[in-house]
């Protein structure tokens, strides 16, 4: 049973539009994370969060931007969507102390289609 | 800069053992992770390493060796359900922000 949900599972947009892409998580999970994945490719981190009002830039430039002002609500909006958003966005969390002994639990993931 | 490698493909039959390798170049280094994601799933964690040597969890294993920036996972039994990309994840620093390798597509054969 997945403890952190990802809505929608399946997005098909238009270029321009604004979206947002919601991930929850019932864990009471502190830290928060989104990673961009292509098929068949490395994730890419783009945006992480380690608590209430704390979000920062990951590795991969992005144009979408993130809020927290829930500890289990991590959206990521995308404010004009092009066909270069089109990819796998996946939401993941983690214990304080424990990404590294447990892990990462991930969503099932957002895919986006922008045409 | 940072870099992860592992190769992108490995064959393996039933019932035999693989190794999965991976090597890193990262400006930090706290510890090495894994995680496997069937196709069109999520990545679920399956191991850790935060110091050398060998963890063993069930039918996988992985192993750390930080003077060589080298890390393997061992996957014995194979079964089909092992069909699957396996990821390496680097943990940069304290804060728990991990870079993952490009993934190597284990396919199983029967």
């Amino acid at each position: 049973e997945a403890d952190i949900y990802q809505t929608p599972r399946y997005l098909v947009i238009g270029t321009g539009k604004k979206i947002t892409l919601e991930c929850s998580q019932t864990m009471g999970h502190d830290k928060m994370y989104w990673y961009q994945q292509d098929p068949g490719m490395e994730l890419h981190l783009i945006h992480y969060s380690y608590g209430v009002n704390s979000t920062e830039k990951g590795d991969l430039s992005s144009e979408s931007t993130v809020s927290r002002i829930r500890t289990e609500h991590f959206p990521l909006t995308l404010e004009s969507a092009r066909p270069s958003h089109t990819s796998q966005y996946l939401c993941a969390s983690s214990a304080s102390q424990g990404a590294g002994q447990d892990g990462y639990t991930f969503g099932s993931g957002t895919r986006l289609t922008v045409v | 800069g940072q870099s992860l490698e592992q190769p992108s493909e490995v064959t393996a039959v039933e019932g035999a053992i693989v190794q999965i390798n991976c090597t890193y170049q990262t400006s930090g280094f706290y510890g090495l992770s894994w995680y496997q994601q069937h196709d069109g799933g999520a990545p679920t964690f399956l191991s850790y390493n935060g110091l050398d040597g060998l963890e063993e969890t069930g039918r996988f294993s992985s192993f750390l060796s930080r003077s060589d920036s080298y890390g393997y996972l061992l996957l014995q039994e194979l079964q089909m359900k092992d069909s699957a990309s396996y990821f390496c994840a680097v943990r940069k620093n304290y804060g728990q922000n991990f870079v993952f390798g490009p993934g190597t597509r284990l396919s199983v054969l029967p």
